[in-house]
């Protein structure tokens, strides 16, 4: 099976800020990298696939970025609502989600 | 517009079972592929199974954790998907999510609100 590491699990920011997380998988999965967008008490947002192509009607200050095992998500200029839990995704073998990184104001 | 809404969550006791339903509306159901993802209190995502859309075979994949337990079905004529959930145990307590499948793949463009299993005697 395909794990995926994320990190930071914790991430303290203002607003303003321009943050980056980042996921390793522990094999090659080309490009087949989601980012999802989890507030609390609400299911999971589509962000970014593909590693890099933003979901429709996602705003653009969100990018991803990364091939092959290493991946990046950047959010520039951080929004009061960006404060949230974001995942990634390998969907190149079956489906693994990281631990998950909680994007917390500072 | 796309909705999926889970219903059949509830308070079940060990090795009992429980079916839980994803009814789909706004898109068309045989064309695309279904998954299902669970949350346990206060953890992340845990990937459980998938079918495919009917016009890639309509094949099916399990997570290890519940393979042998759970059975992933759907039913084009009503546009709903299932989840068959057989000796479920305490950790199986989790919010259980429906997803569609985007390009006949596990990433997820439309998911439901949840239902809640409470696996507890």
């Amino acid at each position: 099976d395909i794990q995926v590491t994320q990190s930071p699990s914790t991430l303290s920011a203002s607003v303003g800020d321009r943050v980056t997380i980042t996921c390793r998988a522990s094999q090659s999965i080309s490009s087949w990298l989601a980012w999802y967008q989890q507030k609390p008490g609400k299911a999971p947002k589509l962000l970014i696939y593909k590693a890099s192509t933003l979901q429709s009607g996602v705003p653009s200050r969100f990018s991803g970025s990364g091939s092959g095992t290493e991946f990046t998500l950047t959010i520039n200029s951080l929004q009061p609502d960006d404060f949230a839990t974001y995942y990634c995704q390998q969907y190149s073998s079956y489906a693994t989600f990281g631990q998950g990184t909680n994007v917390e104001i500072k | 517009e796309v909705q999926l809404v889970e219903s059949g969550g509830g308070l079940v006791q060990p090795g009992r079972s429980l079916r839980l339903s994803c009814a789909a509306s706004g898109f068309t159901f045989d064309d695309y592929p279904m998954t299902w993802v669970r949350q346990a209190p206060g953890k992340g995502l845990e990937w459980v199974g998938f079918s495919r859309s009917k016009a890639y075979g309509g094949t099916i994949q399990y997570a290890a954790s519940v393979r042998g337990r759970f059975t992933v079905s759907r039913d084009g004529s009503k546009s709903i998907a299932y989840l068959d959930m057989n000796s479920l145990k305490t950790e199986d307590t989790a919010v259980y999510y429906c997803a569609r499948g985007l390009q006949n793949s596990n990433c997820l463009d439309f998911w439901g609100q949840g239902t809640l299993v409470t696996v507890s005697s």
